[in-house]
């Protein structure tokens, strides 16, 4: 069956520290995620991407970045860890239609200490 | 830009009673609009869509949803609540290839 994971599931860090939250998914849609997780705020995009080499950035981009290099995987680098980098991660995928259903990895905790 | 409002982040429900969730949207296209579940420590899970076919939607385990475009809405439902439904709802709208999500409604069930 078609599948979206995400590595580690579980992450603690220190401030200052680039990190690398890995996310796959074999459905081969075009489009992937990245959503943080807060307590009060819901899900906010970080970054997206329509396609290999596309990346767009979302509302709370700053501090994070983004690479697709295949169709399967959109890392997301969080280039010097902040303690407001502290959330959960989900990534996301859906396929270039306009249906919009978007599928969910398991998500990954990240602690910046 | 679309987006949408939930009110009442925290909702409970006595077991067996209806489960109400509200969600009014704003989009300047005619919407695509979701409801995902949450349970903990997992991913969002699609409880529903609204793809402008039918306005009275059926989702999964025992959930509707009723698309009202004179009062912008896409309520959330279901008659009889479980403890199984003790997880968090989001509502969603679709536009641009992407989706824009609420903040989310806790749902406790009350034995």
């Amino acid at each position: 069956d078609a599948e979206i994971t995400q590595s580690p599931r579980h992450k603690i860090t220190e401030t200052g520290r680039q990190v690398t939250l890995a996310c796959h998914q074999t459905w081969n849609h075009n489009n992937m995620f990245w959503y943080r997780q807060d307590l009060g705020h819901g899900l906010r995009l970080i970054h997206y991407s329509y396609g290999v080499q596309d990346t767009n950035k979302g509302e709370v981009s700053d501090g994070y970045s983004v690479s697709r290099s295949n169709t399967e995987d959109l890392p997301l680098t969080l280039e010097s860890a902040a303690s407001s980098q502290t959330s959960v991660y989900f990534c996301a995928s859906s396929e270039g239609t306009a249906s919009y259903e978007q599928y969910f990895g398991p998500g990954t905790r990240l602690t910046v200490t | 830009a679309q987006s949408v409002t939930q009110l009442g982040s925290h909702v409970s429900v006595s077991e067996g009673a209806l489960v109400l969730l509200r969600c009014n949207y704003s989009s300047s296209v005619p919407p695509y609009l979701f409801w995902y579940v949450q349970y903990p420590n997992q991913g969002l899970q699609l409880l529903l869509k609204y793809t402008s076919a039918a306005t009275l939607v059926k989702g999964i385990n025992g959930f509707e949803a009723e698309f009202k475009k004179s009062e912008t809405s896409f309520h959330l439902t279901k008659p009889s609540a479980h403890m199984s439904d003790a997880a968090e709802y989001f509502c969603a709208v679709g536009g641009n290839n992407r989706l824009a999500f609420g903040k989310g409604n806790q749902v406790v069930v009350i034995p």
